[in-house]
């Protein structure tokens, strides 16, 4: 059974600091890391995707990769409080056209 | 808004009924995912469909079936209805199969089952 691991938290942090979002996987073969921003009561959105060992910025946002680690982290810097949701780590499977996800760490930004 | 819609937004089943949830995908995509969102878990993948046909399922039991319509758009139908089932229904519609940046979730249908 593949799996992807995150703590639910809640992570608190306060406005302004950088939120740091972890995630392990247990397929040593996958390749395509995503990470989705999930506000109560609706659905998941994409925020970034990562395919590469290393670090991919997008605005406040950086995902980082560690395959050797099974290891994919998000970052958010200066975080807002429209930044609480719960934020969720999916890995493409390999043998087949699904992602899982993981079960997503909710983070909280206090003003 | 992702241009994805689903209805219903919710509904409410007794245990060993029938349910049927629509998907309209995202126009030019010919591609819709199915996923089921417990309570404080993470979507799990139910299958997919890709032009019509079946491309792909979850660990899900024979009951939980899909098609997939010339327009595109996409059906979940479930059978013999359990307490379980009960869940947030997202689809989501991309481009192609393997187009996961391209892959946009619709709003979800709330199912509860009593």
């Amino acid at each position: 059974q593949k799996e992807v691991e995150q703590n639910s938290g809640p992570l608190s942090v306060p406005e302004g600091a950088i939120a740091s979002l972890n995630c392990t996987y247990s397929d040593r073969g996958s390749q395509s890391f995503f990470w989705y921003r999930q506000y109560s009561g609706k659905s998941p959105e994409l925020i970034m995707s990562i395919y590469s060992n290393g670090d991919k910025e997008d605005g406040r946002f950086t995902a980082q990769l560690n395959k050797a680690s099974q290891y994919v982290s998000l970052l958010i810097r200066d975080s807002q409080p429209s930044d609480s949701a719960t934020y969720l780590c999916a890995v493409r499977d390999t043998g087949r056209r699904a992602l899982t996800f993981g079960s997503g760490t909710r983070l909280q930004v206090q003003p | 808004e992702t241009g994805v819609t689903q209805s219903p937004t919710h509904l409410i089943k007794t245990r060993g009924q029938q349910v049927t949830l629509r998907c309209s995908s995202q126009s030019g995509h010919n591609t819709v995912s199915w996923y089921q969102q417990a309570l404080g878990q993470g979507p799990q993948f139910i299958f997919q469909y890709y032009r019509e046909e079946e491309n792909g399922r979850g660990n899900f039991p024979p009951r939980f079936s899909g098609l997939q319509f010339p327009n595109y758009s996409s059906e979940l139908n479930v059978n013999a209805l359990e307490l379980d089932d009960s869940a947030l229904y997202l689809c989501a519609s991309s481009l192609n199969p393997d187009s996961y940046n391209e892959q946009f979730f619709g709003p979800g249908t709330r199912l509860t089952v009593l």
